[in-house]
């Protein structure tokens, strides 16, 4: 069963500091795989989509990476500011046009 | 969120009644779904649609229906509301088959009482 798995549930960190989430799927072969950014009481939007054939995809200070062979991915923030607090959710788009995979998501609290 | 609004935002009714949400577009994109979040899940698909009059069932379908006479817009409606349906509803669109590169909405928050 096609399955992508999030990690820690829920995070806190100080304003200021790096963090970094982890993204775990089962779905192969798969697209590609973005990683999206929802904020309290709005729709998820995209911050990095990465192909199979990519490693690596930033955003100003977000970084997507991406490990095809043991079907991992992360987000890493860089001085995360306030505004970064969000849900952060993967999501997997199989290569069979069946419908993308959400994962539960990451939930981030930036504090001062 | 540019080109796809949700209506209404919140919403409270009781076990029984129907409900429906709208979903409207301007992107003029072929697909779009409606999908539900709830604590502890990732967004759920509840239908889809690929066209108009064109609509096929997700993963949580029991107890919803939807239909699309034009492009621009796709209704979910629960038949009869039950409190399992309280959650978060939310509409997405896409240029391409699969769900690639989704738009969403801002999202609806259905209670039911």
């Amino acid at each position: 069963k096609n399955q992508v798995e999030q990690s820690p549930q829920s995070l806190i960190i100080l304003e200021g500091k790096n963090c970094t989430l982890q993204c775990n799927y089962t779905v192969s072969p798969f697209s590609n795989l973005r990683w999206y950014k929802q904020d309290t009481g709005r729709g998820p939007v995209s911050l990095t989509i990465m192909t199979f054939s990519e490693n690596t995809k930033s955003n100003g200070r977000y970084t997507a990476t991406l490990d095809a062979d043991t079907k991992q991915s992360s987000l890493h923030i860089t001085a995360s500011q306030l505004s970064d607090s969000a849900s952060y959710i993967c999501v997997v788009s199989p290569f069979s046009y069946d419908k993308v995979i959400f994962g539960p998501g990451t939930s981030l609290s930036v504090i001062p | 969120d540019a080109g796809i609004t949700q209506s209404p935002r919140h919403k409270v009714t009781e076990t029984g009644t129907p409900v429906t949400l709208r979903c409207h577009q301007t992107e003029n994109h072929r697909y779009m779904y409606w999908y539900r979040q709830d604590p502890g899940h990732g967004l759920r698909l509840i239908h889809y649609s690929y066209g108009v009059k064109d609509t096929d069932k997700g993963e949580v379908s029991d107890g919803y229906s939807v239909s699309r006479s034009k492009t621009e817009d796709f209704l979910l409606t629960l038949e009869s509301a039950t409190s399992s349906q309280t959650s978060v509803y939310f509409c997405a669109i896409s240029e391409r088959e699969g769900g690639d590169g989704y738009t969403f909405g801002s999202g609806t928050r259905l209670t039911v009482v």
